[in-house]
């Protein structure tokens, strides 16, 4: 079936450190992938998106290319900030029939002063 | 992308209760998804409600625990039933964004953190 798969947390970092947080997934056919983040008490935001191979979603900072070779969609931030604290769900959508998301287990991040 | 207003945004109920969620979205949208989030967990799909007919129920979620109404392309409510401890989550409503818009994806209300007593 299809799913997806994050890299356990919680990730602790100081701030201004190189972030990276693994997704892979498994799908039939080619999926639409998606970042979203979760600050502390809040629902969710759409982070970035990827809708195909080699599409590269980018914002606030962070970023995450469509890889099929390797069916990943890591997410990438060159220099954390506290403020990023939160935690981060991958996730892939089919087109076709009713589009339902699949979310992975999320990846808590902490960022230290 | 949408604007979707959910809510309460929280709440503290007895058990044996029922809670009832509502999601208004700014604009008309097809289908409207209800998920719920237990504590440090991912997100599950409860729900697919289209306007017009019954709600479509993911494995593990059923119409009498969880009724759905959906009066209208802009509204719809999730009822939490004879609520017990283990249905203390986060539930949040969701909608795809217009594709005409070329804003491809999803957006999400607020959520609502239930916690039963």
């Amino acid at each position: 079936g299809n799913s997806v798969t994050q890299m356990e947390g919680p990730v602790t970092l100081s701030e201004e450190a190189f972030l990276t947080i693994n997704c892979t997934y498994t799908a039939t056919g080619y999926p639409s992938l998606f970042w979203y983040v979760q600050y502390p008490g809040e629902g969710l935001q759409l982070l970035l998106k990827a809708t195909k191979a080699d599409d590269k979603g980018s914002n606030k900072g962070f970023e995450a290319t469509y890889r099929k070779e390797t069916t990943s969609f890591h997410l990438e931030k060159g220099s954390v900030q506290v403020s990023d604290s939160a935690v981060y769900f991958c996730a892939l959508m089919f087109s076709g029939g009713y589009n339902k998301l699949i979310f992975g287990a999320g990846t808590r991040l902490a960022v230290h002063p | 992308s949408a604007v979707i207003s959910q809510k309460p945004s929280r709440d503290i109920c007895q058990r044996g209760t029922s809670l009832t969620i509502q999601c208004q979205v700014d604009s008309q949208v097809t289908m409207m998804f209800w998920y719920r989030q237990q504590p440090g967990q991912s997100l599950t799909l409860i729900a697919t409600a289209n306007q017009g007919s019954e709600a479509t129920y993911e494995s593990g979620f059923v119409i009498d625990k969880f009724p759905i109404s959906r009066p209208n392309l802009t509204f719809s409510t999730l009822t939490v039933s004879n609520m017990s401890p283990e249905d203390s989550s986060i539930y949040l409503c969701s909608v795809e964004n217009p594709r005409a818009q070329g804003d491809y994806g999803y957006t999400f209300g607020s959520g609502t953190r239930l916690t039963v007593v």
